[in-house]
């Protein structure tokens, strides 16, 4: 157990509809990291914040949006949801900002199936 | 651009040793990771090496070479715990990681 948890662990919604994950850090970490793993993509990095930050984005749709609260918890958001999306998202934290020895530790993941 | 590389499956039997290659190209290097993923389930932290070398933990080595863009993974005393997938992952700027799309290492008895 790596000490990272998201809800749901899976969701089946339709498409056009509009979904929320929800990620808890590890206790003490700032910093959370989402990303998408597909059968044929492999893990994609989708966008980090860090302390409530956005800081880095990478492969993420318009469609899709993040935040970090106060409390460091993070939720992504889809929408418009395309039968593509059906995929397993996870959310990882690490200590900093990022780099050097920063590693990051994965959450258990949420399985998005969209029919 | 980046691209990182790596075997699609290997297979190997209890007890043997096998050596995981990854070999990448990315517009910046701030180490690489590897992490183990069984099916469905969390990729969870293997080690990370900086510097060129090897670096060893209990059954589990890696290597790098920066200058040659390469890494790789040494499984020793193979147990079938061990069939996962393997996944190299570059730093590239100190923040995101940039994942191969893994190796499927299969032990069979």
């Amino acid at each position: 157990d790596s000490g990272v948890t998201q809800t749901p662990k899976h969701l089946i919604t339709a498409t056009g509809q509009r979904v929320t994950l929800r990620c808890s850090p590890r206790s003490g970490d700032l910093s959370v990291y989402w990303y998408q793993q597909s059968l044929d993509q492999g893990l994609q990095f989708l966008i980090h914040y860090y302390n409530g930050e956005e800081r880095a984005k990478g492969n993420i749709l318009e469609r899709f949006s993040a935040q970090q609260f106060p409390d460091l918890h993070s939720e992504l958001n889809l929408s418009s949801l395309e039968l593509g999306d059906s995929a397993l998202y996870f959310c990882a934290s690490s200590p900093t900002s990022g780099g050097g020895t920063d590693t990051q530790y994965f959450g258990p993941g949420t399985r998005l199936t969209v029919l | 651009g980046q691209n990182i590389d790596q075997p699609t499956e290997m297979t190997a039997t209890e007890g043997a040793i096998v050596q995981i290659n990854c070999t990448y190209q990315t517009s910046g290097f701030n180490g690489l990771f590897w992490y183990q993923q069984h099916a469905g389930e969390a990729p969870t932290f293997l080690s990370y090496n900086v510097l060129d070398g090897l670096e060893e933990k209990g059954r589990f080595s890696s290597f790098l070479s920066r200058s040659k863009g390469y890494s790789y993974l040494l499984l020793k005393e193979l147990q079938m715990k061990d069939s996962a997938s393997y996944l190299c992952a570059v730093d590239q700027a100190g923040t995101a990681l940039i994942f191969g799309k893994g190796t499927t290492l299969s032990v069979s008895s």
